[in-house]
């Protein structure tokens, strides 16, 4: 059955450091979706992507986020100088259309120190 | 705003009892709705999910949910719980902007505990 992976399992990294998150989506999915879930809270929305540009972003999602398609299989989520509080684990997912059930990925958990 | 809230934080149940996770949410539109279930150092995997017709939805792992347009509520039952259903169980709502697309927006998680 077709899933969604992500590299890396699990990430240290120092504080103002930027990290890129992956995430192969499920190949004929064309809808993508960037999740996180800081230890203890509920998995929150940060952005979703479509046809190549962003469609929806929440407040958390702010000018150090960003994503991105590079090719035809691969979705990326960069960090541009982490904090503290993005220590999280974060989640990708796809779907087949906007509106329908999303796939998750097993998680990238990502520590800042 | 559109929220979800999942009143009960922890539940223990002994093996082969019933099960009923609570979920009410808060949305202006009918909403498309989603149980999700989260192993240990796992993803999450959707159980079930409504999004018109029959309110009473079929999942996998024997689990159903029915929707109650009139309490807001998207509960989620089995009738025998298993050991290995032990896990943390997130509702959602899906939220659509532009008409076509949508995220979700989940519970904190009801985490579930199965006594032998």
């Amino acid at each position: 059955e077709p899933e969604v992976t992500q590299t890396p399992s699990h990430q240290v990294t120092q504080m103002g450091q930027e990290v890129i998150l992956r995430c192969v989506p499920i190949s004929n999915h064309l809808y993508f979706y960037w999740y996180r879930q800081i230890l203890g809270q509920k998995v929150e929305f940060l952005v979703s992507f479509y046809n190549n540009e962003i469609s929806e972003k929440s407040e958390i999602f702010d000018d150090q986020f960003s994503v991105e398609r590079p090719d035809g299989s691969n979705f990326t989520l960069k960090i541009r100088s982490t904090k503290l509080e993005d220590s999280a684990m974060y989640f990708c997912a796809s779907s087949v259309s906007g509106n329908g059930e999303q796939y998750f990925g097993p998680g990238t958990r990502l520590t800042v120190t | 705003a559109q929220s979800v809230t999942q009143p009960d934080i922890h539940i223990t149940v002994s093996e082969g009892a019933s099960l009923e996770l609570r979920c009410n949410y808060s949305y202006g539109a009918t909403p498309y709705l989603f149980w999700y279930v989260q192993s240990p150092g796992q993803g999450l995997q959707l159980l079930l999910k409504y999004f018109s017709g029959d309110t009473l939805v079929q999942g996998i792992k024997g689990f159903e949910a029915e929707f109650k347009r009139s309490q807001s509520s998207f509960n989620l039952r089995k009738p025998s719980v298993h050991w290995s259903d032990a896990a943390e169980y997130f509702c959602a709502v899906g939220v659509l902007y532009g008409g076509s697309q949508g995220n979700l927006i989940f519970g904190k998680g009801t985490k579930l505990s199965v006594k032998p």
